[in-house]
């Protein structure tokens, strides 16, 4: 399998549910992120790591905890969301985080939170 | 002002001519920068990228770049109704361990047959 694989594909949750964001590259790239997109806005940059080490936290809530046990593995733990946390929800990786080369994106997670 | 700006549209162009998106940032700092293209329901796929002044021509595809202006556009010749998706401009922001890419909010294109 190549590319960044993300799952599940769509989420459904309560507000009071606990639930993890699986992010799988097989790049051999050494920086990842996670992206938060929302309708009608800018993709929002939340968690920067670079080889497993998080270099950038964007202000995200504490309820958003992510999660970097190697450099091809990248998780979003999530708890006690709030309905406008419903979003697309998108990892990414690139060879490092020092000099850009573009991203490759995963196929994103539709989160609705409920 | 944001980082990262372009005008949100809907661009609309007839099939065959050329569609000009721009945009336009805000840190003088930033070396490189990108053109994703997103289909509804997908996610954004790298089809350009641009580091110094001038024009980057990939098959139908032109970046231009002009670094004193702050500003960056993709050309699209021979437009297809197949290139109708939503344009993200990307600007790398910082250095090092912490450089990342910022977002505009994109251009919808449409090509009308």
């Amino acid at each position: 399998e190549t590319g960044v694989t993300q799952t599940p594909r769509h989420l459904v949750m309560g507000m009071t549910n606990k639930k993890s964001l699986k992010c799988e590259q097989h790049l051999g790239h050494n920086a990842m992120y996670w992206y938060k997109q929302s309708a009608k806005k800018p993709l929002e940059l939340m968690f920067v790591y670079s080889l497993e080490e998080r270099v950038e936290n964007n202000s995200v809530p504490s309820r958003f905890s992510p999660e970097c046990p190697n450099s091809s593995h990248l998780f979003l733990h999530l708890h006690t969301l709030q309905p406008e946390d419903s979003a697309l929800y998108l990892c990414a990786s690139s060879p490092n985080a020092a000099f850009n080369y573009g991203y490759t994106f995963g196929s994103g997670t539709r989160l609705t939170v409920v | 002002q944001k980082e990262v700006e372009q005008n949100s549209g809907p661009l609309s162009v007839p099939e065959g001519a050329i569609a000009s998106l721009n945009c336009t940032y805000s840190d003088r700092g930033s070396q490189s920068f990108f053109w994703y293209r997103q289909y509804s329901g997908k996610s954004p796929e790298l089809i350009m990228s641009i580091y110094s002044n001038g024009d980057k021509e990939d098959g139908r595809f032109t970046a231009q770049l002009n670094k004193a202006s702050q500003y960056v556009s993709l050309l699209i010749r021979d437009s297809q109704p197949s290139d109708s998706a939503t344009y993200l401009c990307a600007v790398n922001r910082g250095s090092g361990n912490t450089g990342k890419l910022i977002f505009g909010q994109g251009t919808t294109l449409q090509v009308k047959p």
